[in-house]
């Protein structure tokens, strides 16, 4: 495609229910990266892939977040038994290489939770 | 640890003025990058410019041109001739020695007409 897409656009969860969330990178994208966008904030790090391998996973607020890429391509990042402290814009990034050399990381359009 | 700090929650320019949005870093890394990201109210976030530290000449895209003051890790982005267009938040973004973006909490730009 031509850049970074997500799905849903917005979510609407029951604190309790579990979501799942989708990001298909740009085709070829070695590198994957998922923010956390509160209100009024900038996006802080979740989580990175290296095509399927998750390198670094350090940035998950808690073992309720479980973020997957199996085929190195299209990534899913599921919340089990949301809180209303979940609620916020988690964005997809996706660079061509390994981002140590100031690669440009290109993002998707966020999918919107909120947990009532 | 990284930080990135933005000063201005929020800044004005009349259309075909010039603005200049601030940002300021800490590192403790000799290699580093740094960027600026404009997210229009759609929120797919862009980039607009891309500084390598080790590069002395402020770089420039167009109508955007960074002020990158390294000894007083300064990164201040500069808008001339302000468009409409160019009402989003902008994010200040540093890169140094891993993956990790470490954003700022961003300056929302309005551009009167």
């Amino acid at each position: 495609g031509a850049g970074v897409s997500q799905s849903p656009r917005y979510k609407v969860a029951k604190r309790g229910q579990d979501v799942a969330l989708r990001c298909d990178p740009i085709s070829g994208h070695v590198s994957l990266f998922w923010y956390q966008q509160a209100l009024g904030q900038g996006p802080e790090f979740l989580t990175y892939f290296q095509n399927e391998a998750q390198l670094d996973k350090s940035g998950l607020p808690s073992d309720r977040f479980f973020a997957e890429r199996p085929e190195g391509s299209v990534s899913t990042l599921k919340i089990q038994r949301t809180q209303q402290e979940d609620s916020a814009v988690y964005l997809c990034a996706s660079s061509l290489v390994r981002s140590s050399g100031g690669d440009e990381q290109f993002f998707g359009p966020g999918t919107r939770l909120t947990v009532l | 640890a990284q930080t990135v700090t933005q000063s201005q929650p929020e800044m004005s320019v009349q259309e075909a003025e010039t603005v200049t949005l601030s940002c300021t870093y800490d590192t403790s890394e000799s290699d580093y990058y740094l960027f600026w990201y404009k997210q229009p109210p759609s929120r797919q976030m862009i980039l607009v410019i891309r500084q390598e530290a080790y590069k002395q000449q402020n770089a420039t895209e167009n109508r955007f041109s960074v002020n990158f003051q390294k000894a007083a890790k300064s990164f201040s982005l500069k808008i001339s001739d302000s468009q409409l267009g160019d009402a989003a938040m902008y994010f200040c973004a540093s890169l140094s020695g891993t993956y990790k973006y470490i954003f700022g909490t961003g300056t929302r730009l309005k551009v009167l007409a």
